[in-house]
């Protein structure tokens, strides 16, 4: 099956800085989504992106689908912006297969 | 977005009964629901792929008559965890999408979990 690999697995950051999480996919994948996983477990729909860039608010993702990785990137941390996030890209089965995701801790 | 509603949030339940997870398509018709399986401080494991009104297909090393599924409608898919033990104790968050027609999601919609203690 496909890989998906995010980096880095943990992150501390100070409010206010900003950081760059990283996704890897060992194939070609129809579609790539980006979710937040708030301390309840829900998971928040953050991009779908299967290619290009998009921004939204302080968030912003881009996807570069020939060399199989894709970026998000905060800006100016929030303290909600704590949380896991992950990285799912789509088969054509429709299938998700998530990463490991990132866990990111932003302090006051 | 679509909203997918999940219930109930959280249950315990003793071991040997058995559990029933709703996942609920809000606003559009649910041809497809996926239902996911995370460990604490894990990746979600998807388990099941259902479409309305056929069987469900398991994914490898998952069992299928431990996780019975049922997608009886478009907006409604059920996970019965069957004679519960311990082990089964997890997170359960599934997902739903419209695969077909002009509405079709291009992307996917997640519930709430929900989260099983067997004691």
């Amino acid at each position: 099956g496909i890989q998906v690999e995010q980096s880095p697995p943990d992150l501390i950051l100070q409010e206010g800085a900003n950081s760059t999480l990283r996704c890897n996919f060992s194939d070609s994948v129809n579609n790539l989504q980006w979710f937040h996983q708030n301390p309840w477990g829900q998971l928040i729909n953050l991009f779908y992106i299967p290619s290009g860039t998009k921004q939204n608010g302080r968030l912003s993702a881009t996807t570069v689908a020939t060399e199989r990785y894709s970026l998000l990137y905060i800006s100016s941390s929030q303290t909600t912006d704590s949380g896991v996030y992950f990285c799912a890209v789509e088969r054509r089965d429709y299938k998700l297969s998530f990463g490991a995701g990132t866990t990111v801790t932003v302090r006051a | 977005g679509a909203v997918v509603s999940q219930h109930p949030s959280r249950v315990i339940c003793k071991s040997g009964t058995s559990v029933k997870i709703e996942c609920r398509s809000l606003d559009f018709q649910a041809t497809t629901m996926f239902w996911y399986r995370q460990f604490p401080k894990k990746s979600l494991m998807l388990m099941a792929t259902s479409n309305e009104g056929s069987k469900a297909t398991y994914e490898q090393g998952v069992e299928k008559d431990k996780f019975l599924i049922n997608h009886a409608s478009l907006t409604l898919s059920t996970l019965t965890v069957t004679s519960a033990h311990p082990e089964d104790s997890s997170f359960y968050i599934c997902s739903a999408r419209q695969l077909t027609g002009e509405d079709a999601n291009t992307e996917a919609f997640f519930g709430q979990g929900t989260r099983l203690t067997v004691v």
